[in-house]
């Protein structure tokens, strides 16, 4: 069965300073990997994907995401954190044979401070 | 590309009571899928259509969850005899799948419900 760990509950930056938000995941097969963003009272934003192509995948806002198979890591980064990027983060895995149905981690709340 | 829709956006009720969600897809997508999330958790999938016909049911859809999608179009969630244990966020996502792995899934805004 495949999964995903959030490693950390909650991440606190500065503003201007690298953001780190650490997944893990768990799957028997090639799967696709997912970040969404989930600001407060609104929906879910898909950030960027991971469909076994480059394994280094650029998102909106500045984000990126790097797969490495060998650790079974797919870690979100910024380079440089903004006030409006505190939110709830969540890695999400997917198998295509499996209908599309997303599994989510348990979600990294980032705050950023002035 | 007017998004994903649901309504309610929020809805209070008794316990005991039956709800009514309703999900509005994007016009051209094929897959339509629930999903539920409690406070402090990631969105945990509950159910998916491909057109009108439901293919997965998850283990958490109890009994008194039946969802619907008529003519392949909008879905409806509804949860009989509610329990208060049922309060949570209920989400809806909807996708054009094309052979390809890896599909991107639009959320909507979600129901949010509160069981007294």
């Amino acid at each position: 069965a495949q999964s995903v760990t959030q490693l950390d509950s909650h991440v606190s930056v500065s503003e201007g300073t690298p953001v780190l938000l650490r997944c893990n995941y768990s799957s028997s097969y090639s799967p696709s990997l997912f970040w969404y963003v989930q600001h407060p009272n609104k929906g879910l934003q898909l950030l960027l994907k991971y469909t076994s192509a480059a394994t280094l995948v650029k998102g909106i806002n500045g984000f990126e995401a790097e797969f490495k198979k060998s650790e079974t890591s797919f870690h979100l980064t910024k380079p440089s954190a903004h006030m409006s990027d505190a939110a709830e983060y969540f890695c999400v895995v997917t198998l295509y044979n499996q209908g599309g149905k997303l599994i989510f981690g348990q979600g990294t709340e980032l705050s950023v401070k002035p | 590309d007017t998004g994903v829709s649901q309504d309610p956006r929020h809805k209070i009720t008794k316990r005991g009571q039956n709800v009514t969600f309703r999900c509005d897809p994007i016009s051209e997508h094929n897959r339509l899928y629930w999903y539920r999330q409690t406070l402090g958790q990631g969105p945990e999938f509950l159910t998916y259509f491909q057109n009108e016909a439901q293919l997965e049911k998850s283990r958490l859809l109890s009994d008194r969850f039946s969802a619907e999608r008529p003519k392949g179009s909008f879905s409806t969630l509804e949860i009989q005899r509610t329990e208060q244990g049922d309060s949570a966020m209920y989400l809806c996502a909807s996708s054009l799948t094309s052979g390809i792995q890896g599909e991107t899934q639009y959320f909507g805004p979600g129901t949010r419900l509160l069981v007294l």
